[in-house]
């Protein structure tokens, strides 16, 4: 079963506007999310975490929103780069260091 | 070093051989852990050590993988009589501390698996 899902597998986006990309999770027991980049032949990279106890983290261009009564976040990307065209892949873990991953959202930024 | 280091970067090998896939974790990381990436899915873990003991070796698929880690540093994945859907990237991560104390996961490029 998939306990943590990105049911969009692509995205494009003008550059300058905002990326949101999504993620749906069914475990309840899930305190900690994280959102990473990757890009061909690399590993992923760690973007932006946000833990249960709060609904949103931001960090410079990159804001996290956490709806825990629906159980689903968000990633919000403004103003959108060129350069952030990569897959990203939303993870979640419950009070263990065991992260379960998305199957991953490919976002195009064009110019 | 700076980052995880992970080694070799590509493997191809024959069906129903041994492979062993090396992992150097950032200096004073405590806690590693072993994924893998099928074609199309996502990241599916594998096995998580704190320190040289494996606490959880529950996403090991079958007893034809093993791993292993000396000293609190490197860790080694070994996959015997390979398969074909054993193909993959596997990737390697490591974390400050264990539990993770809501620290990130960092995480090497990854050995890019092909068994035919």
């Amino acid at each position: 079963d998939q306990q943590v899902k990105q049911n969009s597998p692509s995205l494009s986006v003008q550059e300058g506007r905002i990326s949101i990309l999504n993620c749906d999770y069914t475990n309840s027991m899930f305190d900690y999310f994280l959102w990473y980049k990757k890009y061909p032949a690399e590993g992923p990279t760690f973007l932006i975490s946000i833990s249960s106890i709060k609904d949103k983290n931001e960090d410079g261009r990159f804001t996290v929103f956490l709806n825990k009564s629906a159980k689903h976040l968000s990633l919000h990307i403004v103003p959108s780069q060129p350069g952030d065209s990569a897959v990203y892949f939303c993870a979640a873990s419950a009070d263990t260091d065991k992260l379960i991953f998305g199957t991953g959202t490919r976002l195009q930024v064009f110019p | 070093g700076a980052g995880v280091s992970q080694s070799p970067s590509n493997k191809v090998t024959e069906k129903g051989k041994d492979v062993e896939l090396r992992c150097d974790p950032i200096s004073g990381h405590t806690a590693l852990y072993w994924y893998r990436q099928s074609l199309g899915q996502g990241l599916e873990f594998l096995i998580y050590f704190q320190g040289n003991s494996a606490p959880d070796k529950s996403g090991l698929p079958s007893d034809r993988f093993s791993a292993e880690r000396t000293g609190g540093s490197v860790s080694t994945l070994t996959i015997q009589r390979t398969q074909q859907e054993d193909s993959a990237v596997y990737l390697c991560a490591s974390s400050p501390h264990a539990p993770a104390l809501n620290q990130p996961q960092h995480f090497g490029d990854g050995t890019r698996l092909s068994i035919l």
